[in-house]
């Protein structure tokens, strides 16, 4: 099993409506949870982080947490053709000392928003 | 305030041969990471470096070498180069008692091998 899932995509939606891309996680000791978008040829971007169960909204993005299940999504409302890019789903796992661990991410969904 | 300063941008090598590749973190970031990506993938783990001590280190080769300094930048190395070593390399700052703002990457480094 892969560290970190993400649904295979390519994912293309019109121009307004709503975007959801999924995630599941295999350790159940990840403490931290991001979403990054990389255009192509660029590097990632952070859009949204999220750390606790339930929803967590910024903007257009919506970010959802749940540790029982080990599943991480986002939602883009009113999607725009800007959107257009890779998403990353991400989880750093924190050892005992505090101290920063790795980052591992998904294999990452492309997202097409069609004018 | 600066954000993660990768260089070169882009690179080309030839099998066998060795690179340096350089990050300066951004500002009052004290950790770097290492990630290797290559095309269609998400960015693979490479190292971590934190007090210039290598700290986590992923599913790579002894031909992966890196350095911190005491300005908290770093080095990543590559000798013995193989084709499959072409790919984005990605350095990521962050600070390490913090995980509020997850890691900030620089603009990567492409480096081809021929």
């Amino acid at each position: 099993q892969k560290e970190v899932e993400q649904n295979s995509g390519p994912l293309s939606v019109p121009e307004g409506a709503i975007a959801s891309l999924n995630c599941t996680y295999s350790d159940r000791g990840s403490q931290s949870f991001f979403w990054y978008r990389q255009y192509s040829g660029k590097s990632p971007e952070l859009i949204m982080s999220i750390y606790s169960n339930g929803d967590k909204e910024d903007g257009r993005f919506t970010a959802q947490l749940n540790k029982a299940s080990q599943y991480v999504s986002l939602l883009i409302r009113d999607s725009q053709p800007s959107d257009s890019a890779t998403y990353l789903c991400a989880v750093n796992r924190m050892n005992s000392g505090g101290s920063n661990y790795k980052l591992t991410f998904g294999k990452g969904t492309l997202l097409t928003v069609n004018p | 305030d600066a954000g993660v300063t990768q260089s070169p941008t882009h690179l080309i090598k030839t099998r066998g041969q060795q690179v340096t590749l350089r990050c300066s973190p951004k500002s009052g970031h004290d950790t770097v990471s290492w990630y290797q990506q290559a095309l269609g993938q998400g960015p693979q783990f490479i190292f971590q470096y934190y007090e210039e001590e290598e700290r986590q280190r992923g599913n790579f080769p002894d031909r992966f070498s890196g350095h911190q300094f005491p300005n908290y930048s770093s080095e990543l190395n590559v000798n013995a180069l193989l084709l499959g070593d072409s790919a984005l390399y990605l350095c990521a700052s962050s600070l390490r008692t913090v995980r509020i703002y997850g890691y900030t990457f620089g603009s990567g480094t492409r480096l081809t091998v021929v």
